[in-house]
């Protein structure tokens, strides 16, 4: 049962243009969302996070957008640029009873390459 | 560079062997976590510690275990290794600042089973 999608394994646009990521899930109880950057042989890297009351969150050149009810975000880089070239995760977490368990739920994950 | 160190980088053994992973979190942080890439499942929570103690579970098989020592720095150590335990390990922390789900991941270590 997976929880976070990341419907597009791979994802190709121009240097200087919009890089849109997506991700769903299915879990109603997620009150927390991040995206992550990932170099091969590297850890994933935080990026940009999202709590459920708002509706977008924005640093530099990202800004991630969730549709609760859609059950839907979306990372925007913009302008992209061939550094940002990585695999992207998106990931949720849950409160429960009040208290924050830390368990991440992650998508497989995106190829982003941005070509220069 | 998060913060978070995990040793070692790289590990070879046999079926059936133990091994022991190491993680050190950035430094204030008190929740350690432990995840598991493997090519078909992604990354997977293990388990998760708060100041010594053990706060969440995933899906971790009773052949692994973990713990978090006073100086926080954390084991998972794996026993009767099985060739489908060879996976990705990271460590991540969180705590010190920032929102309590913001973790941030050491390097890994890349376990290979033969």
């Amino acid at each position: 049962d997976q929880q976070v999608k990341q419907n597009s394994p791979s994802l190709s646009v121009q240097e200087g243009r919009i890089s849109i990521l997506n991700c769903d899930y299915t879990n109603s109880m997620f009150d927390y969302f991040l995206w992550y950057k990932k170099y091969p042989a590297e850890g994933p890297t935080f990026l940009i996070s999202i709590s459920s009351i708002k509706d977008k969150n924005e640093d530099g050149r990202f800004t991630v957008f969730l549709n609760k009810s859609a059950k839907h975000l979306s990372l925007h880089i913009v302008p992209s640029q061939p550094g940002d070239s990585a695999v992207y995760f998106c990931a949720a977490s849950a409160l429960y009873g009040g208290t924050s368990y830390g368990k991440l739920t992650f998508g497989q994950g995106t190829i982003l390459t941005v070509h220069p | 560079d998060s913060g978070v160190t995990q040793t070692p980088k790289h590990l070879i053994t046999a079926t059936g062997q133990r091994v022991t992973l190491r993680c050190s979190p950035r430094s204030g942080d008190l929740s350690v976590y432990w995840y598991q890439q493997s090519l078909d499942q992604g990354l997977q929570f293990l388990i998760q510690y708060y100041n010594g103690e053990e706060r969440a579970k995933g899906n971790i098989l009773e052949r692994f275990s973990a713990q978090q020592f006073p100086d926080l720095h954390s084991e998972l150590n794996l026993s009767s290794l099985e060739l489908g335990d060879s996976a990705l390990y990271f460590c991540a922390s969180s705590g010190a600042g920032g929102h309590i789900n913001e973790q941030f991941f050491g390097p890994g270590t890349r376990l290979t089973v033969l």
